[in-house]
C-alpha cells in the first residue's frame, strides 16, 4: 500500500513560474524525501526532510514538512523546460526504515 | 560514472519463460534494493539486502521471484514462469552505511512480457 500520496496528479505551467506539489502521509516518519523521474527513467534522489525539521532549501527547491498535519510541499522556483518530470514523496515505514513508499507522483510539464 | 547501473534495460520475453535482471549497486553502498514500477505509479518496494543478506522482503515478492546478492555486490533478481502482469520497471537502488536513508537508483530495466 502507498504511504504518500501526491497532488495534484499533473500541474502544467509556462516557464519562468513556480510549481508547488503536495504531499500527504498517514503514519509517524523519520523522514520525507522527495524525488524526480524523468519519462522511462529511473529516480533522482532531490532533496531529504528529518521530521524535526520544517524547511528545507536545495537551489531552486524548497520543501516544507508538517508533520502534525502530516503533509509535506515541494517548491520549485522559476521553472525551467528541463524540470519537466514526475515528482514522488517517499517515507521509510515506521517500523521499518528499509521499506521506502512512494507516492503515485504528480506529473509537471514547464511549458517553453 | 559511479552510479547504480542495471542490465538490461529493456527486456522482451514470452509468457511462461524466465528473465534474469542485474544491478550493480554504488561500489562500497552496502545496502541494495529491488523496486518494481508500473506504469503512472510510483515504484513499490520489493527486497532489500544489507550486504549479502536478504533481510526483507514484501509480500508482493510471490514464489516466482528471487533475488539474491551473493557476494555483497552485484544482485539478481529472477523472474520464473513470467506473467503478463510482470510487465513493469524493475528499479534497484543502494544506499551506504552513514547515508543509509538517501537511495540511489539505477535507471531501471523495463520488462514487458508477451
Amino acid at each position: 500500500s502507498q504511504q504518500g500520496e501526491e497532488d495534484p496528479q499533473a500541474l502544467s505551467i509556462q516557464e519562468g513560474e513556480n510549481a508547488t506539489m503536495n504531499c500527504s502521509y498517514k503514519t509517524s516518519i523519520n523522514n520525507l524525501q522527495w524525488y524526480r523521474q524523468n519519462s522511462g527513467r529511473g529516480l533522482v534522489h532531490l532533496i531529504l526532510i528529518r521530521s524535526n525539521e520544517r524547511e528545507k532549501h536545495s537551489g531552486r527547491l524548497r520543501v516544507t514538512l508538517d508533520t502534525s498535519k502530516k503533509s509535506s510541499s515541494l517548491l520549485i522556483t522559476a521553472s525551467r523546460a528541463a524540470d519537466t518530470a514526475s515528482y514522488f514523496c517517499a517515507t521509510p515505514l515506521p517500523y521499518n526504515n528499509n521499506d521506502m513508499r512512494f507516492g503515485a507522483g504528480t506529473r509537471l510539464t514547464v511549458k517553453p | 560514472d559511479t552510479g547504480v547501473s542495471q542490465d538490461p534495460r529493456h527486456k522482451i520475453t514470452k509468457r511462461g519463460q524466465n528473465v534474469t535482471f542485474r544491478c550493480d549497486p554504488i561500489s562500497e553502498h552496502n545496502r541494495l534494493y529491488w523496486y518494481r514500477q508500473t506504469l503512472g505509479q510510483g515504484p513499490e518496494f520489493l527486497t532489500y539486502f544489507q550486504n549479502e543478506a536478504q533481510l526483507e522482503k514484501s509480500r508482493l515478492l510471490s514464489d516466482r521471484f528471487s533475488a539474491e546478492r551473493p557476494k555483497g555486490s552485484f544482485s539478481t533478481l529472477e523472474i520464473q514462469r513470467t506473467e503478463q502482469g510482470d510487465s513493469a520497471m524493475y528499479l534497484c537502488a543502494s544506499s551506504s552505511r552513514t547515508g543509509w536513508d538517501t537511495q540511489y537508483f539505477g535507471p531501471g530495466t523495463r520488462l514487458t512480457v508477451l
